[in-house]
């Protein structure tokens, strides 16, 4: 069965501490990776789609890669106003099957 | 322009009831999905309509659960006999063309919450 899996479900970093969140799929033919962002009571709201392993899009201060198995979005210089539910979700039949999340928080 | 829209955003009912949640694609999209978001779950598939026909219900939990689309435009799920488990925020997005690989924009959701 087709899976996505998040790590970490939760991340709590400094104003200006770059890292690192994955999105691990196993997924016969990918058709595509998308990483969405979601705020407390809002619906998500799409940030990137990545076709192929080695495809990198960036937008402000995230940055999403691709490999065959994994997703990153990378947060460089976060800022609390990045502080989010970040969702990765890939293809599936007609819809999209989702990861359950990785939760971001950034003080000030 | 407009995004997707739902209401109620909020909808309290007691265990028993029906109740209709409704949805207002992106105009000019003809993909529709609904899905099911529970505390600590991901988002969970219910149903994708293209244009007014629904190919994939799989998601539906149970028969007490309907969705409909007319006009190629507004979307309505319909619980019926409404159970505690019920309880999650439902939402609907759209997508242009209805190609799984197509970006679906989601709305704000509705929270139901069923006492």
């Amino acid at each position: 069965e087709d899976q996505v899996t998040q790590s970490p479900e939760a991340l709590r970093l400094q104003e200006g501490e770059s890292s690192s969140l994955n999105c691990s799929y196993t997924v016969s033919g990918l058709r595509g990776l998308f990483w969405y962002r979601q705020d407390p009571g809002k619906g998500p709201e799409f940030l990137f789609t990545l076709y192929s392993a080695g495809e990198e899009k960036e937008k402000e201060r995230l940055k999403a890669t691709l490999t065959k198995k994994e997703s990153f979005l990378h947060i460089t210089a976060p800022k609390p106003e990045d502080s989010a539910t970040y969702l990765c979700a890939v293809p599936r039949g007609s819809t999209l099957t989702f990861g359950k999340g990785t939760m971001l928080l950034v003080s000030p | 322009g407009a995004g997707v829209s739902q209401s109620p955003s909020n909808k309290v009912t007691e265990k028993g009831k029906d109740v209709e949640l409704r949805c207002d694609p992106i105009s000019g999209h003809t993909a529709l999905y609904w899905y099911r978001q529970s505390l600590g779950q991901g988002l969970e598939f219910l149903i994708y309509f293209q244009g007014n026909s629904a190919p994939d219900k799989s998601g539906l939990p149970s028969d007490r659960f309907s969705a409909e689309r007319t006009g190629g435009s507004v979307s309505t799920l319909t619980i019926q006999r409404t159970q505690q488990e019920d309880s999650a925020v439902y939402l609907c997005a759209s997508s242009l063309v209805g190609s799984v690989t197509d970006t679906q924009y989601f709305g704000p959701g509705t929270r139901l919450t069923v006492l």
